[in-house]
């Protein structure tokens, strides 16, 4: 079975610095990793993802990932946020083997960018 | 830009009765999911659906709950008897292929069981 674990509830910012949302999987096969962002009274859309190749992996809105096998982390990252980053990250993954797709999602992380 | 559409955005119902969600996903997609988040808690998988059959269901989607592809363009979730635990937002994804590929989510169905 996979789980996925997002370490932090809420992160709140001030707009410009920096921000880190942790996420840590546990799996015993191979997964494909995703973010997914979700505005207040929207859905849930993708930021970036992780099939395979290069570790680094940029998304949208100036996001980007590393996925660390050995650490089975795929931490997101954005050097600058804005006002408009405010809201829930969810961090994902899909086992590889999986026919259907089926996402794994974390628990959801909360950021807050305050002026 | 193409969208998954879900109806109605808001449901409130009484305990034991029967709720159907609906969706319409993108058009060329194959694959198509419900997912639900209870407050404060994960989005968790309820079902897969694949050429208009279940391909994989969770330990949630019991005998209360089905899925269906009336007419080919929209996707239905049935509850047929609500409970309060019920009380939930409810999000529709398709997408063109499994696994690899991006869920496009709809913007969910807020199910409020009283």
């Amino acid at each position: 079975a996979q789980s996925v674990t997002q370490l932090d509830s809420q992160v709140p910012v001030f707009e410009e610095a920096p921000v880190e949302l942790r996420c840590n999987y546990s799996s015993s096969v191979s997964v494909y990793l995703f973010w997914y962002v979700q505005y207040p009274n929207q859905g849930l859309q993708l930021l970036l993802k992780y099939l395979s190749g290069s570790t680094l992996v940029k998304g949208i809105n100036g996001f980007e990932a590393e996925f660390n096998k050995s650490q089975t982390s795929f931490h997101l990252r954005k050097p600058s946020v804005h006002i408009s980053d405010t809201a829930e990250y969810f961090c994902a993954v899909v086992p590889i083997y999986n026919q259907g797709g089926k996402l794994i999602f974390g628990q959801g992380t909360e950021l807050s960018v305050k002026p | 830009e193409p969208e998954v559409t879900q109806t109605p955005s808001h449901q409130v119902t009484q305990m034991g009765q029967e709720v159907i969600l609906r969706c319409v996903p993108i058009s060329n997609h194959l694959y198509f999911y419900w997912y639900r988040q209870i407050l404060g808690q994960k989005v968790e998988f309820l079902v897969s659906f694949y050429n208009n059959e279940i391909s994989e269901k969770s330990e949630i989607f019991d005998d209360q709950f089905s899925v269906e592809r009336p007419d080919g363009s929209n996707f239905t979730l049935k509850i047929r008897s609500t409970k309060l635990e019920d009380s939930a937002m409810y999000f529709c994804a398709s997408s063109p292929q499994p696994r690899g590929t991006e869920a496009f989510f709809g913007q969910g169905t807020r199910l409020t069981v009283v």
